[in-house]
């Protein structure tokens, strides 16, 4: 799975959107964009994923650049709840045989939001 | 909603002792996984399995046995519990791939063990 690199540390003020990136430049053409984030001592929350469109559920959106080598997570309106560690993970979707593959985290972006 | 529970939050074991964590998920999934995270180290595999009596080692299976018996539940056993096993472990569950476009997984809330 490609490599990802993120930046340390956000902050981001409360009813403002957040805007996190995440560079990929080595990925791969079936290689998909996962979001999740881990909030203190709580297990991981899948946030969205992407290929090559931009997408948006309830939670959020990404926008995945034209060449893929990059992608940002928004997060329309920050809330306080919303403070968490983010992952931005790429990873091969298989598509046959038997279906598994492990989540590689790294280190992820801390977001803090604060009133 | 996906919900994956897990049978306890905080668990606090002696070295030697037999563990079993236990894992429950609501989304008929095929897949499940157990991993550990420590800091600094991320989330590591410890096994995962995608079908009933299934099962694959993943990246840290030494220690670890699993157990899956029936579809919703994945159980994780420390056979004899040493102390460089404690850790926050987490378990998740994904469709498998021929009966849905992702195998996104979710986790539960984690079980932090102490191993003393």
């Amino acid at each position: 799975d490609a490599k990802t690199t993120q930046p340390p540390s956000m902050d981001c003020a409360e009813g403002r959107a957040a805007n996190l990136p995440c560079n990929h430049s080595t990925i791969s053409g079936n290689e998909y964009v996962y979001w999740y984030r881990q909030i203190h001592s709580q297990g991981p929350q899948y946030i969205i994923h992407g290929l090559k469109n931009n997408e948006t559920n309830e939670m959020a959106s990404l926008i995945i650049t034209e060449d893929r080598k990059s992608s940002t997570l928004i997060l329309p309106h920050a809330t306080l709840r919303d403070t968490a560690v983010y992952y931005c993970i790429v990873r091969v979707v298989y598509a046959g045989g038997t279906s598994y593959g492990k989540l590689t985290f790294g280190q992820g972006t801390i977001l803090t939001v604060h009133p | 909603d996906v919900k994956v529970t897990q049978s306890s939050r905080y668990l606090v074991k002696r070295t030697g002792e037999k563990v079993f964590l236990e894992c429950v998920q609501d989304m008929d999934h095929e897949n499940m996984f157990w991993y550990r995270q420590d800091p600094g180290l991320g989330l590591r595999l410890i096994y995962f399995s995608y079908d009933v009596k299934m099962k694959e080692k993943g990246d840290i299976p030494e220690g670890y046995s699993v157990s899956r018996e029936k579809k919703e539940r994945f159980s994780l056993i420390l056979e004899s519990a040493s102390t460089n096993q404690t850790s926050m472990y987490l378990c998740a569950s994904s469709f498998h791939l021929a009966a849905s476009s992702t195998d996104t997984q979710y986790f539960g809330p984690g079980t932090r063990l102490t191993v003393l």
